[in-house]
């Protein structure tokens, strides 16, 4: 079966450092990889997929960037965090007709 | 855009009450799913719909693709403490070189014991 993988569980940065999280998966190849990011709890926002390696799209214009070096790996970073970067970041992988979801992050930025 | 209307927003119920939630859009779709979401996880699959008209059980879940393509609902009977959470609609047209899912914004449940 396939697995979503993601690290940390919770994540405490300062105000203007830098940010890496990663997501992998296990079980498949070739996926399509997502970030959602979920604010107070609630609906999800999706803020990069990917298609492959190296081939990133952006819904929304933000602080955060995406890459995906490996088929399997999809990073999401920031050189500098905001404190509106704070939130539960959750990665999600497609194959064939279901999406399914990593047990997410939860970034607070102080 | 295409967006996905849930509602309601949330929900406080006694146990062993029916639960019943829906999500409608203006957009036509060829694939509903409702995702449970537990507090700090991810969203976690419940039920798919591929075909319009379809009505999926799963436990004490059901769900229904409506015939117009434009909806779907969840029901949960019976409901009990474990039920606690997040309730996520979501619809694609799979397919198409993305099939990203469209979400609606959720709704929350809390079943009193």
């Amino acid at each position: 079966s396939q697995t979503i993988h993601q690290w940390p569980a919770t994540l405490v940065q300062p105000v203007g450092s830098p940010l890496s999280l990663e997501c992998t998966v296990e079980g498949t190849s070739n996926p399509n990889l997502y970030w959602y990011r979920q604010a107070a709890g609630r609906g999800l926002q999706l803020l990069f997929y990917s298609v492959g390696i190296g081939q990133i799209s952006s819904e929304v214009p933000q602080n955060l960037s995406a890459s995906r070096p490996q088929d399997r790996q999809f990073i999401l970073s920031s050189k500098k965090l905001l404190l509106s970067d704070s939130g539960f970041y959750l990665c999600a992988g497609r194959w064939g007709l279901g999406y399914t979801f990593g047990s997410g992050t939860r970034l607070t930025v102080v | 855009g295409q967006q996905l209307n849930q509602s309601p927003q949330s929900m406080f119920i006694q146990e062993g009450e029916d639960v019943s939630m829906n999500c409608t859009s203006s957009s036509i779709f060829n694939t509903w799913l409702w995702y449970k979401q537990d507090p700090g996880e991810g969203p976690v699959l419940l039920i798919a719909l591929y075909k319009a008209g379809e009505l999926t059980s799963n436990g004490r879940l059901t769900a229904q693709f409506g015939i117009t393509r434009k909806d779907s609902f969840l029901n949960i009977s019976a409901s009990i403490p474990s039920d606690v959470g997040i309730y996520f609609c979501a619809a694609m047209n799979y397919g198409g070189s993305q099939g990203n899912l469209i979400f609606g914004k959720g709704t929350k449940l809390s079943v009193k014991p």
